[in-house]
């Protein structure tokens, strides 16, 4: 099963507004990677924060995670229409017997010109 | 550098068919990753390879296997193919260090209908 619930499953705001995902997980984790997905292409790596990390920035994103509530967040501040795509968060650690990479369902974030 | 690589890119197999699909990971990294996705499914985690071996499996059946070469290109390989295959398969490759992945660079996919 997935290790990352995604909420919510879908956003659509205006552009120049902000936009916030939230991602929960169940089991512990070494780090937590958010991944952009643009319309059945691969996907491109966004952030990555550790276990030991709070927060973190990277140009328009902010990054929050709290491990004691297995939980994590992604801002994208002043939307564009470019930012529309699926975003997922990652988590990495021992799941299932195996050192993986589990991903969320995703939200699926539209920016309306 | 050169990106992650994915041949074919689409591809139409018949039930009970095999499948190969290939994946060229970016120079310098060594660990290869694939993952199925599906619209019902989501992101599903396969198999790792490192150094030519196999570090971590996901829960597929045996039909699914992989192999990785010496210059890290991997390929993955779908047996005896079951309408439920059709998916897109993404490959990602990672500089790791032992215990623990950084940033997976994933290739466009391969686009399996299984008919």
């Amino acid at each position: 099963s997935q290790q990352g619930e995604e909420d919510p499953q879908a956003l659509s705001i205006q552009e120049g507004e902000n936009a916030t995902m939230n991602c929960s997980y169940k089991t512990s984790i070494n780090n937590l990677q958010w991944y952009r997905q643009n319309s059945g292409r691969g996907l491109v790596h966004l952030i990555l924060i550790r276990s030991n990390e709070r927060e973190k920035h990277s140009g328009r994103l902010r990054v929050t995670l709290d491990t004691s509530k297995k939980s994590s967040s992604l801002l994208i501040t002043a939307s564009r229409a470019a930012d529309t795509a699926s975003y997922f968060c990652a988590t990495w650690g021992l799941n299932q017997g195996a050192q993986k990479l589990v991903f969320g369902q995703g939200t699926r974030l539209t920016i309306n010109p | 550098k050169a990106g992650v690589t994915q041949t074919p890119r689409y591809l139409i197999k018949t039930r009970g068919q095999q499948v190969t699909l290939s994946c060229s990971p970016i120079s310098g990294h060594r660990s290869v990753s694939w993952y199925q996705q599906t619209p019902g499914q989501g992101l599903q985690f396969l198999f790792e390879y490192f150094s030519e071996t196999q570090r971590n499996k996901g829960n597929f059946p045996g039909r699914f296997s992989g192999r990785q070469f010496s210059n890290s290109r991997s390929e993955m390989n779908v047996s005896t193919l079951e309408l439920g295959d059709s998916a897109l398969y993404l490959c990602a490759s990672s500089w790791t260090l032992a215990g623990e992945s950084y940033e997976q660079y994933f290739g466009p996919g391969t686009r399996l209908t299984v008919t």
